[in-house]
């Protein structure tokens, strides 16, 4: 039973044009989402983190949006650089007795052509 | 500052054989996590800890043990690997805190294992 899902496997975007990667989630107690992003033969780093109070994040070029209502969450970038061809994986938690604990998407490959 | 570190980077097991990961973080970070990466799933939690002398099963805890004698320090055992148990391990850390933007999770680089 997958509660974070990554329905696409991979993205290709052009560099200099946005790129958007999409996560949906089915456990209504996650009140927080974090994004990683992983180089191959490295770990995840995060990047990037919003909380269910919110509906939208900024930093830099990396923008997370939050619908609670669909339980829909997307990163945008812009604009994308060969340099963010990575594995992007969102992650969710909830408070309480699980708190700190991740469950992760399986992942989405982004590839940025220059 | 060396951040979140895993020992080994590689191994190759023969089924029936033990080892243990060992994960060190030099944050004093209170919580550290162990997860496996295997293709299309993502990564799911085996075990994690939320302090020195502490341990609790993850998603998917069955055939690893572990152990955190130190606060810096997070092993994973396998007692008798299994080919299932081929996977990409990482362990990771983060600090215990009220505040969520703390959540965050400091990953090491990894460990491939292969069980033949």
């Amino acid at each position: 039973d997958q509660q974070v899902k990554q329905n696409s496997p991979s993205l290709s975007v052009q560099e200099g044009r946005i790129s958007i990667l999409n996560c949906d989630y089915t456990n209504s107690m996650f009140d927080y989402f974090l994004w990683y992003k992983k180089y191959p033969a490295e770990g995840p780093t995060f990047l990037i983190s919003i909380s269910s109070i919110k509906d939208k994040n900024e930093d830099g070029r990396f923008t997370v949006f939050l619908n609670k209502s669909a339980k829909h969450l997307s990163l945008h970038i812009v604009p994308s650089q060969p340099g963010d061809s990575a594995v992007y994986f969102c992650a969710a938690s909830e408070g309480g007795t699980s708190y700190g604990k991740l469950t992760f998407g399986q992942g989405t490959i982004l590839t940025v052509h220059p | 500052n060396a951040g979140v570190t895993q020992t080994p980077k590689f191994r190759v097991l023969k089924t029936g054989q033990s080892m243990t990961l060992l994960c060190a973080q030099d944050m004093n970070h209170e919580y550290m996590y162990w997860y496996r990466q295997d293709p299309g799933m993502g990564l799911r939690l085996i075990h994690y800890s939320v302090g020195e002398g502490t341990t609790a099963k993850g998603e998917v805890p069955d055939g690893y043990n572990v152990s955190r004698l130190k606060k810096q320090n997070f092993l994973l055992g396998l007692e008798s690997a299994a080919p299932s148990q081929t996977s990409v391990y990482f362990c990771a850390s983060s600090y215990s805190s009220r505040d969520r933007r703390l959540d965050t999770q400091y990953f090491g680089p990894g460990t491939r294992l292969t069980v033949l």
